[in-house]
């Protein structure tokens, strides 16, 4: 079964703030993605990769960078950081973009 | 607009019974994949079962099935012999197959709460 684990778990700032959010795959997968949960939204994917040095662009990615350095880790960066992007971060990895994804166990962030 | 929509927001069940949660997408591709997820009291999201649109039998894993009901563009999730451990809340999710700007996007459903009681 796939491992991803994220840091911070939780990571409290003041906006106009800089974060940087970390998720590690060990199972060699492909592709790795970035989602927000919010109350009555579901899950919405922010950015996904599908390789070391690719970045492609989801649902909601206004507010949001990534970076992809090694085929285990994605960043999730947030430069100016707004109370709109108070939420729970959730980090998923796929060996495949029609496979199932196995997530983290998410990071809460709260803007100030 | 939404593209997955569960309009039943929490679901109370007596233990050992049987329990469907609705889930309907909108899509205009004629390849598409639906998925149902779980995520525990303690956030853990957990993959449960899957349906490639192409494939007529509907998918069964353990005590959960799939009703797929592709004219009315339905995935209902069946969970048999409920257990109280099954208490989570439920998300349907969709990736269509076509190659295009949406390509590689799973859309979620907002959720439904299943509450199973003893």
């Amino acid at each position: 079964e796939a491992a991803v684990t994220q840091s911070p778990r939780n990571k409290v700032t003041v906006t106009g703030g800089n974060v940087t959010l970390s998720c590690r795959q060990t199972n060699s997968h492909n592709y790795m993605y970035w989602y927000r949960q919010d109350t009555g939204h579901g899950l919405r994917l922010i950015h996904y990769s599908y390789g070391a040095g690719n970045l492609q662009i989801g649902d909601v990615p206004d507010g949001y960078k990534a970076t992809r350095t090694t085929q285990e880790d994605f960043f999730l960066l947030l430069e100016l950081a707004s109370p709109s992007q108070t939420s729970l971060y959730f980090c998923a990895s796929s060996d495949n973009g029609d496979y199932e994804q196995y997530f983290g166990p998410g990071t809460r962030l709260t803007v100030l | 607009a939404q593209k997955v929509t569960q309009t039943q927001t929490s679901i109370s069940v007596v233990e050992k019974t049987t329990v469907t949660m609705d889930c309907v997408y909108e899509t205009r591709d004629s390849s598409y994949f639906l998925f149902w997820y779980k995520q525990t009291a303690s956030g853990e999201i957990v993959f449960l079962i899957r349906q490639d649109s192409y494939k007529k039998e509907n998918a069964t894993v353990g005590h959960y099935s799939l009703n797929f009901q592709k004219p009315k563009s339905s995935i209902g999730l069946i969970i048999t012999a409920t257990q109280i451990e099954d208490s989570a809340v439920y998300f349907c999710a969709m990736r269509e197959d076509e190659v295009g700007s949406n390509y590689n996007v799973l859309y979620f459903g907002s959720g439904t709460k299943l509450t199973v009681e003893p």
